[in-house]
């Protein structure tokens, strides 16, 4: 069964540059999370969707982050202007809505900002 | 509110030794319980879960253990592998959407 599929896997920009992060969840999952991961901060939720709209989106760091989930099938993290600090692996994550359900994270993209 | 506790890693063991890695959790109500594993360069797995009090999740060679009167889910394995070594995560659901995760114990096992 094909898993979350996230692209690209690695990312490498210059800071001030729009950088667009992948997400495919789970076919028949109907709530998508995404994550940023860091050494420091560990990690953390930026925003999750239940049914395509967006139900939380109080993680998201500042207003030069947003994400969207134009269908079931697809979504996107986008930073625009990017900067160093934004450097982390970004992880999407999907489940089925209910009681007890887990969530399945992808393989993250690795995204450095120079 | 709702909180994950962790055993600071790293946790070092020699392959076939005991494992266990403490969590407790602080929740209102009747969270259900989860352990993860990230494998460098992966994202996190599901390994087991729990989901009422005194439930024992099991996979792989690991359990834990649903305690409500400790406020524990304490992983354990009886005799470890160098390819267990991960950073694991204990994390909680409130019977909301969201998880709520540990800041990770990451494991090291050596031949």
């Amino acid at each position: 069964d094909a898993g979350v599929i996230q692209s690209p896997r690695h990312e490498v920009t210059e800071m001030g540059q729009e950088v667009t992060l992948r997400c495919k969840p789970i076919s028949g999952h109907n709530s998508l999370f995404w994550y940023r991961q860091t050494m420091m901060r560990g990690l953390e939720l930026l925003i999750y969707f239940n049914n395509n709209v967006p139900i939380d989106d109080s993680g998201m760091p500042e207003d030069r982050f947003s994400a969207k989930m134009p269908n079931a099938s697809f979504s996107t993290l986008k930073i625009q202007p990017s900067e160093p600090r934004d450097s982390a692996v970004y992880f999407c994550a999907s489940r089925i809505q209910g009681p007890n359900q887990p969530q399945h994270f992808g393989d993250g993209t690795r995204l450095s900002i120079l | 509110g709702n909180s994950v506790t962790q055993m600071e890693g790293p946790v070092t063991l020699s392959e076939e030794a005991f494992l266990t890695i403490n969590c407790t959790y602080t929740a209102t109500g009747y969270p259900s319980l989860f352990w993860y594993v990230q494998y460098p360069g992966e994202g996190l797995q599901l390994l087991l879960k729990a989901t009422k009090a005194d439930d024992k999740g099991s996979n792989k060679g690991f359990e834990a253990t649903y305690r409500k009167e400790t406020t524990s889910f304490h992983l354990e394995k009886g005799s470890v592998q160098v390819s267990d070594s991960a950073v694991y995560f204990c994390a909680l659901s409130p019977n909301t959407d969201k998880l709520i995760f540990g800041t990770g114990t990451r494991l090291q096992v050596f031949p």
